[in-house]
Formats: structure tokens, sequence, C-alpha cells
């Protein structure tokens, strides 16, 4: 089974100003990548999600991320974040039928 | 389009009482179920899920049980609580096989126990 580990509890960051939130999975094998993101008091949100073909999937809203098998991870990017990005962000793998999340990264997006 | 409701939005419940908690899908058929807990700074717990009506696969060993009566309906319950099943709960269900599917999640449920 996968397992998933992002390594920034909190992430920090200016308006306008880029952002990376870190994830790595454990194993290279069938993997199936998920980010979904939660604003307050609400349920998840699927943000965007790798399955296969090109490494670099692209959400509506700006975000981006990469798959990379070499190094095992599929970190989140954006190259200018807004106030209204401030929220928690979760990474995930398949395990089975269901899926292992990380602990979450809180990006808090200030003026 | 697929929806997923989850009630009670919040929830406060002495230490001993029973929960039930309930989860419904609509706009798809066999869905598979998942209930999970969010506790602070420790990421999405996965409780239970379920492939099928009347099939339940537990995750985790503790005081909660999981029902699936109906074909979307999905149910969380506990005969009595502990301070430590204080969070927030959250189901969600997802389609196809194992792997590449996505899960599409409710609104959750707050729930403190005192």
């Amino acid at each position: 089974a996968q397992s998933v580990t992002q390594l920034d509890s909190q992430v920090p960051v200016f308006e306008e100003a880029p952002v990376e939130l870190r994830c790595n999975y454990s194993s290279s094998v069938s993997v199936y990548l998920f980010w979904y993101v939660q604003y307050p008091n609400q349920g998840l949100q699927l943000l965007l999600k790798y399955l296969s073909g090109s490494t670099l999937v692209e959400s509506i809203n700006g975000f981006e991320a990469e798959f990379n098998k070499s190094q095992t991870s599929f970190h989140l990017r954006k190259p200018s974040v807004h106030i209204s990005d401030t929220a928690e962000y979760f990474c995930a793998a398949n395990s089975g039928y269901a899926l292992n999340f990380g602990k979450g990264t809180s990006l808090l997006v200030t003026p | 389009s697929q929806t997923i409701h989850q009630w009670p939005a919040t929830l406060v419940q002495p230490v001993g009482s029973p929960l039930s908690l309930e989860c419904t899908v609509e706009g798809t058929s066999n869905p598979n179920l998942y209930w999970y807990r969010q506790a602070a700074g420790r990421g999405l717990q996965l409780l239970f899920y379920s492939v099928g009506i009347g099939q339940i696969s537990s995750e985790v060993p503790q005081n909660l049980s999981a029902s699936r009566p109906q074909d979307r309906q999905f149910i969380l319950s506990s005969k009595k609580l502990l301070l430590s099943d204080s969070g927030f709960y959250l189901c969600a269900w997802g389609t196809g096989l194992a792997g590449g599917q996505e899960q599409f999640f409710g609104p959750g449920t707050r729930l403190t126990v005192l």
C-alpha cells in the first residue's frame, strides 16, 4: 500500500508570491496521486489528479503538480497565490479500494 | 449530477452516549462508500469502507461501527462515545475498481464529545 508524506505542516506566503507544497509517496508501482483542498469547516474538494500520461497536471484555478517517478514526488505549485487560496491541502495516493492521505499542509496567504 | 449529504452538520454529545451519523449519495449507483475521521493536526484517517450493501471493511479497531443498509446509504454508529471520538467525520464515495478512482467528499459532521 502507498504511504504519503507531506513535509510541511504549515506554509506561510505573501499574496502574489509563488508557492510549492511538497508531497512524497512510497512506491512507484501502479501509483495514482491526488491533491485535495479543504476550506474551513468544509469537506475536501479534488484539486487535480495523476492517473497516467502527461506527468504535469493542472487545475482550473492555476495550480499544477508534476509526477516525478525518480524522486517519488508529486509537489503542488502555483506561480502566484491569492488570499482565497488559504486552505488545507492534502496529498493522497491509491491504497487498494481507498486512498491514503498525507497529514495536510496549511497554506496561509497574507497581504 | 452526483451529490453527497451528511447529517447532522454539528453534534455535541456526552461521553457514553450513542452516536448515529448518516451519509447518503444521489445520482450514482453501486458506489464505494467511505468514512474518514479528521482530528486536528492528524490528517484523514480511514475508518470504514464499503463496496456493496452489507459489506463493511474496518480499517481501525475502535468503538465505532458502520452499516450500509441501502446502496447509497452509509451509517456510522457507536454504542458509547469516548472523548477521543471527537473530530470531523467525512463521508466519501467513489466508483470503479481499486486504484485510479477519485473520491468525492460530503460536507462533514463536527462531533464534540464532552
